[in-house]
């Protein structure tokens, strides 16, 4: 099935850096969302954006998607020890609306 | 909190146990879906509601039944589990199933068996 691959699994950074998380997936979509997850609990969306948009901005996060490499990155701007968490691309097929989830990328933002 | 409420939020089972999940909004979704998040696993998708009707069942052992009575409830009934299928299940809402929107999740039920 569809799958999004997130690189890195793991990432360390000091507060005030920033941290770059990388999504690929495999075949067309409708859309590519990233979503936070704090340890054992729920997802939080972050971002959605549309296979026609190439980025977009939400207050420290950038998302970029280059559909033509099956690719996409999220950035967020300025780490804060509270941004520690895993965080997940998924995306939407065009063959029945289903999210499909990569692995995740377990972000530590060290103060 | 997303308006996604999921009980019991821990549950350990033995393996001849039936016990079910329950995961309830009001958000007025039409489509619900079950994951299940293993360790070092991504989420695998089990179930998808949409208008009552499900229209997914993405090869999940007969031992997870699921129901959805109406469009705010949705269910996940276990019978017979195995220990491998110890895991963090979360329920998730949309307004409807295909329509580029995003998800709205529970906290998860962390279940373990025994």
């Amino acid at each position: 099935s569809q799958q999004g691959e997130e690189d890195p699994q793991a990432l360390s950074i000091q507060e005030g850096e920033n941290a770059t998380m990388n999504c690929s997936y495999k075949t067309s979509i409708n859309n590519l969302q990233w979503y936070r997850q704090n340890s054992g609990r729920g997802l939080v969306h972050l971002i959605l954006i549309r296979s026609n948009e190439r980025e977009k901005h939400s207050g420290r996060l950038r998302v970029t998607l280059d559909t033509s490499k099956k690719s996409s990155s999220l950035l967020i701007t300025a780490s804060r020890a509270a941004d520690t968490a895993s965080y997940f691309c998924a995306t939407d097929d065009n063959q029945g609306g289903k999210l499909i989830f990569g692995q995740g990328t377990e972000l530590s933002v060290k103060p | 909190e997303t308006g996604v409420t999921q009980t019991p939020r821990h549950l350990v089972m033995g393996m001849t146990n039936k016990k079910s999940l329950k995961c309830e909004q009001h958000l007025g979704h039409n489509a619900m879906y079950w994951y299940k998040q293993s360790a070092k696993k991504p989420l695998e998708l089990m179930f998808v509601y949409n208008f009552k009707e499900q229209t997914e069942n993405n090869s999940v052992p007969s031992r997870f039944s699921p129901e959805c009575p109406n469009s705010s409830h949705l269910f996940l009934h276990l019978h017979t589990l195995q220990p491998e299928d110890s895991a963090l299940y979360l329920c998730a809402s949309s307004p409807g199933q295909g329509l580029n929107t995003e998800a709205f999740f529970g906290q998860g039920t962390r279940l373990t068996v025994v």
